[in-house]
């Protein structure tokens, strides 16, 4: 059974840099893995963030971006608002499954 | 204004079935994937199936192989999910994906006697 790997919470102040990151059970994370990245805060549905590693959507503040660190997915945020507390989630992409790892509680502090 | 309307949900018993709904709109949804995922209370998203464009390629997870199916219809831009042999663990808000990029707003399902 695959099993995606994510910080359980971090903490960050306003202002600061984080990042975030992914591992899969099975190695290294490649872009093969297609990473994606979702926002959720409480009572909402999931948001995207980032597809296909890196790539932003029209509505992904400029303060997050995607990338591969260390064998891992990452995400990275720079110039944390108060706003972007909230759960964050990966995807990774296995040969047409898809895993979501366990999330990361961020918070902002 | 793409918009992703779930429904379907309810409460049903354990060995029961149910069928879920995503009515779609603001885009061409013949030309795009779909998925379902699901989040139980207070956990984290778990995916559960895809289905191609023309419904030629799915895939499903390990944890509803064999008791969910999804389809759709492209003719009334709607995408289905039946799931039979339901357990308390499907407890769950169910949500309906436009490939990864939008999500519906859920439909709640609760297995329970």
């Amino acid at each position: 059974q695959t099993v995606v790997t994510q910080e359980p919470s971090l903490t960050v102040s306003p202002g600061g840099t984080v990042t975030l990151t992914c591992a899969s059970s099975t190695g290294a994370v490649t872009s093969g893995y297609y990473p994606n990245w979702f926002q959720q805060k409480p009572g909402q549905a999931p948001r995207a963030l980032i597809y296909g590693t890196s790539n932003k959507h029209s509505w992904t503040p400029a303060r997050f971006s995607g990338s591969l660190l260390g064998g891992k997915a990452a995400l990275t945020l720079s110039g944390v608002q108060p706003e972007d507390e909230a759960d964050y989630y990966c995807l990774l992409y296995y040969s047409g499954v898809r895993v979501f790892g366990g999330g990361t509680k961020l918070t902002v502090l | 204004e793409v918009q992703l309307v779930e429904s379907g949900g309810g409460l049903v018993q354990p060995g029961g079935s149910l069928r879920l709904s995503c009515a779609a709109s603001g885009f061409t949804f013949s030309s795009y994937e779909m998925n379902w995922v699901r989040q139980a209370p207070g956990k984290g998203l778990e995916w559960l199936s895809y289905i191609s464009s023309s419904a030629t390629t799915i895939y499903y997870a390990d944890s509803v192989k064999g008791r969910f199916t999804i389809s759709r219809d492209n003719a009334k831009n709607s995408l289905y999910l039946q799931m039979n042999s339901l357990r308390v663990e499907d407890t769950a808000v169910y949500y309906c994906v436009k490939g990864t990029d939008r999500w519906g707003q859920g439909t709640l399902v609760t297995v329970s006697s």
